[in-house]
């Protein structure tokens, strides 16, 4: 079973605050994990990753932490800013021996900052 | 910033049609993947494409689909003849390396509507 599952369909938070987006899985195999941003007539963009070895990835205001055992990831964003405003997707390589990493989606959550 | 485009943004076509969706990859990029969502569903993988043969499919892609790069540029998703279902967003995704460990860059999509 590969699945990647975002049970939040959305999220509104104020203008400074954080976001958190949170997003678990089912098979132990996945090593590698993406989050991407998506706008209205646009296509996903690549936000931030983060590998199973490690257990936080930071990039400016967004920090992804990863709880293995719990099969959990999350994306952190601080401070919340109303342009962040989008459907955030949690991806996942296929794990298996000579998958060319094609992505297993999340359903995605839709974050809105309110100014 | 190199980008993935895609033609056309919408494609209506009645059922039986034959569709061709369009994709140009980032230059350096060697490998492809098509990927669709179905409105409300999730991001859903088709195919990968390397080294001018299909690499990977998923079950969606069926008989009635097939890729090829005939240029040297362009890198297509055909649909044979088209069925109500198939009504989507079509997204293309390239990404400079194999694997698992690589980003994908995706293009803004197709909406693809059969009547």
């Amino acid at each position: 079973d590969q699945q990647v599952k975002q049970n939040s369909p959305s999220l509104s938070v104020q203008e400074g605050r954080i976001s958190i987006l949170n997003c678990d899985y089912t098979n132990s195999m996945f090593d590698y994990f993406l989050w991407y941003k998506k706008y209205p007539a646009e296509g996903p963009t690549f936000l931030i990753s983060i590998s199973s070895i490690k257990d936080k990835n930071e990039d400016g205001r967004f920090t992804v932490f990863l709880n293995k055992s719990a099969k959990h990831l999350s994306l952190h964003i601080v401070p919340s800013q109303p342009g962040d405003s989008a459907v955030y997707f949690c991806a996942a390589p296929r794990p298996d021996r000579g998958s060319q990493g094609n992505l297993i989606f999340g359903k995605g959550t839709k974050l809105s900052v309110k100014p | 910033e190199p980008e993935v485009t895609q033609t056309p943004s919408h494609q209506v076509t009645q059922m039986g049609q034959e569709v061709i969706l369009r994709c140009v990859p980032i230059s350096n990029h060697l490998y492809f993947y098509w990927y669709r969502q179905i409105l409300g569903q999730k991001v859903e993988f088709l195919v990968s494409f390397y080294n001018n043969e299909i690499s990977e499919k998923s079950e969606i892609f069926d008989d009635q689909f097939s890729v090829e790069r005939p240029d040297g540029s362009n890198f297509t998703l055909k649909i044979r003849s088209t069925k109500l279902e198939d009504s989507a967003m079509y997204f293309c995704a390239t990404c400079q390396g194999g694997g698992i460990y690589n980003e994908q860059f995706f293009g803004p999509g197709t909406r693809l509507t059969v009547l």
